[in-house]
């Protein structure tokens, strides 16, 4: 079965650094998005991704954060000058053209100290 | 107000029990319905579409209404593998944007 995968499994950064974090989408899908929860609190939406721009972007999706796909299969999130309330689990998820149904990977929990 | 509210639970139900879940949406541009589950500290998972006819997949029964912007997942013949948290998610018209609930926490007990 297809399915979203991430890497890596769990990130420490120190404060003030950056961090990329990387996502292979199920191979057919053409809508890619980050999402995050913080501990104990809801899946929040950052953006989606389609035609190799940002389709649409949340309020917590600022000049910090970047998305990219650098090749064919890959899909990162990049997080500039990391800051403790970065840290939280983020999901990558994709979708195919037809409908919403969106599909999500095991998540790359972010540690910043 | 909350865009997607759903009572957080848990709801304790011996295996075998009937257990209803509803959410409610704020949005009424809504258009898209999905109830996922997500176990401790693990991705969600999409466990059914939310259909305006309803729609049911085995032992899971969803069920929308516009009108009154609520929607339910009725869970027949728990298994301690049904324990998890139920996600209400929803999806605005012309937007891929998933906004999900809180989550209502499910424990199945033998």
């Amino acid at each position: 079965e297809p399915e979203v995968t991430q890497t890596p499994s769990h990130q420490v950064t120190q404060m003030g650094q950056e961090v990329i974090l990387r996502c292979v989408p199920i191979s057919n899908h053409l809508y890619f998005y980050w999402y995050r929860q913080i501990l104990g609190q809801k899946v929040e939406f950052l953006v989606s991704f389609y035609n190799n721009e940002i389709s649409e972007k949340s309020e917590i999706f600022d000049d910090q954060f970047s998305v990219e796909r650098p090749d064919g299969s890959n899909f990162t999130l990049k997080i500039r000058s990391t800051k403790l309330e970065d840290s939280a689990m983020y999901f990558c998820a994709s979708s195919g053209p037809r409908n919403t149904e969106a599909f999500f990977g095991q998540g790359t929990r972010l540690t910043v100290v | 107000r909350k865009e997607v509210e759903q009572d957080p639970g848990p709801f304790n139900v011996p295996e075998g029990a009937t257990v209803a879940f509803n959410c409610t949406y704020s949005n009424s541009a809504s258009q898209s319905f999905f109830w996922y589950r997500q176990d401790c500290r693990k991705e969600p998972k999409l466990l059914m579409s939310v259909y305006s006819s309803g729609n049911e997949d085995g032992r899971f029964t969803a069920q929308l209404n516009r009108a009154s912007q609520y929607i339910s997942l009725l869970i027949r013949d728990s298994k301690l593998s049904d324990s998890a948290t139920y996600l209400c998610v929803v999806a605005d018209t012309g937007r891929r944007a998933l906004t999900f609930g809180s989550g209502t926490r499910l424990q199945v007990q033998p």
